[in-house]
């Protein structure tokens, strides 16, 4: 089974900041498997990234996505309000989907 | 636009089992795996299983012996059941539609969540 490793738990920033968060895989994976999400609190999550830099149709150009073989970055290049959120990194591999355990980005 | 709407009973006694239904609107069931995810309050998010419109299946190992997820092609629908609950299945369940293509492997399209709590 892949794990999925989150980094770091929490980070706390300010608006306009750039933020790095950073999902590392247990083994080798495609970019092609590996997406981000963004969940607020009491909602589904949504899409951001997917195939490791590709923007959703909706997702912000502030948003991107980055990385290779086991280690992977989502980068904010300046935050804006509603993105202080919880962040997911998911992959899919042997017909299993898993998800790193999130990082939280909170207003400092 | 799809849309996704999930229902099913929000609370359950211990060794009773869950069973939530999605139904998925404005989009054929046809091309794609329908989900099951849930997420333990406070924690993250964890896959249960999916399945497609022929009925194929793959469920999560950890899962695999209390769970079975099934297709109603005809309304449209797919269902969750979890057997033999306990409090540590306590969570909010979403259901979800998931792209299995080239460079194209994500959930694109999530129901609205229901909060199942376990409890005696």
């Amino acid at each position: 089974e892949i794990v999925l490793t989150q980094s770091p738990g929490t980070l706390s920033l300010s608006p306009g900041e750039r933020a790095t968060l950073s999902c590392r895989t247990s083994q080798s994976i495609g970019s092609s498997y590996l997406a981000w999400y963004q969940q607020k609190p009491g909602q589904a999550p949504r899409l951001l990234i997917y195939g490791a830099s590709s923007r959703a149709s909706d997702t912000p150009d502030r948003f991107s996505g980055s990385g290779s073989g086991t280690d992977f970055a989502l980068t904010i290049s300046r935050l804006e309000p509603e993105d202080f959120a919880v962040y997911y990194c998911q992959q899919y591999g042997n017909s299993k989907w898993t998800f790193g355990q999130g990082t939280k980005v909170e207003i400092k | 636009q799809v849309q996704l709407q999930q229902w099913g009973a929000g609370l359950l006694k211990p060794s009773e089992t869950l069973s939530l239904t999605c139904a998925v609107y404005d989009e054929s069931l046809s091309g794609y795996y329908w989900n099951w995810i849930r997420q333990p309050p406070g924690k993250g998010l964890e896959w249960i299983g999916e399945i497609n419109h022929s009925g194929n299946t793959n469920y999560d190992p950890s899962l695999k012996s209390r769970v079975t997820i099934s297709v109603d092609t005809s309304k449209s629908h797919f269902s969750l059941k979890l057997s033999s609950v306990t409090a540590a299945d306590t969570a909010v369940y979403f259901c979800a539609r998931s792209l299995r293509q080239w460079r194209k492997y994500y959930f694109d399209y999530w129901g609205q969540g229901i909060l199942v709590t376990v409890s005696s």
